[in-house]
């Protein structure tokens, strides 16, 4: 296992459809992160997950937006009914259970979302 | 309400001199500090670090001052080289949470 790998790269749907991105982190991390990046900005926190459960949602993440982790293993991120401003870079990151605290995050190279 | 600017968003150095990144943060409740880079096309990955309890990190090339009265925080990076050339982005972390900032585009020319 070399990295966080994320699944697809790019997606390009139309506005309303469902998109949904899958993340694999490292397999002995506990802890999985999603980011969202938009053109021009830094990366901002959506969600994360200590094995299965979620443990914190940002305000960015709305009831459009779901987020599972079901075996504590891979992740999904699921976009329904999608707006052009869901349009953006979609990352995934995990950590050790040591390593959180510090901030040192493995992150993968995102999944691009372009809604027309 | 950005809690973590970085004011400059290129910077542009000649291989060999320093390059000096800047951040400003307004949450004085942080646990560590940390910078990221970013290639095109990859994650951000991680860089060096300083806790809030520190006023200077050092890895190789790379140093990171933190300055709790001015809430000002900076990454030298010396001598510069080509493969420098990134996104750096300074980062606090509280609680399980990143907060970003927007980034600032290095290009060290050879």
């Amino acid at each position: 296992d070399t990295g966080v790998s994320q699944d697809p790269r790019h997606k390009i749907t139309k506005r309303g459809q469902n998109v949904t991105f899958r993340c694999d982190p490292i397999s002995e991390h506990n802890r999985l992160y999603w980011y969202r990046q938009t053109l021009g900005q830094g990366p901002e926190f959506l969600t994360y997950f200590q094995n299965e459960a979620q443990l914190e949602k940002s305000r960015l993440l709305s009831d459009r937006f779901s987020a599972e982790r079901p075996k504590g293993s891979f992740s999904t991120l699921e976009i329904q009914r999608t707006e052009q401003g869901d349009s953006a870079m979609y990352l995934c990151a995990s950590s050790s259970l040591a390593a959180w605290y510090t901030g040192e995050l493995f992150f993968g190279e995102g999944s691009r979302l372009t809604v027309l | 309400d950005q809690q973590v600017k970085q004011n400059s968003p290129s910077l542009s150095v000649q291989e060999g001199r320093i390059s000096i990144l800047n951040c400003d943060y307004t949450n004085s409740m942080f646990d560590y500090f940390l910078w990221y880079k970013k290639y095109p096309a990859e994650g951000p990955t991680f860089l060096i670090s300083i806790s809030s309890i520190k006023d200077k990190n050092e890895d190789g090339r790379f140093t990171v001052f933190l300055n709790k009265s001015a809430k000002h925080l900076s990454l030298h990076i010396v001598p510069s080289q080509p493969g420098d050339s990134a996104v750096y982005f300074c980062v606090e972390t509280s609680g399980s949470r990143l907060t970003f900032g927007e980034g600032t585009q290095l290009t060290v020319n050879p």
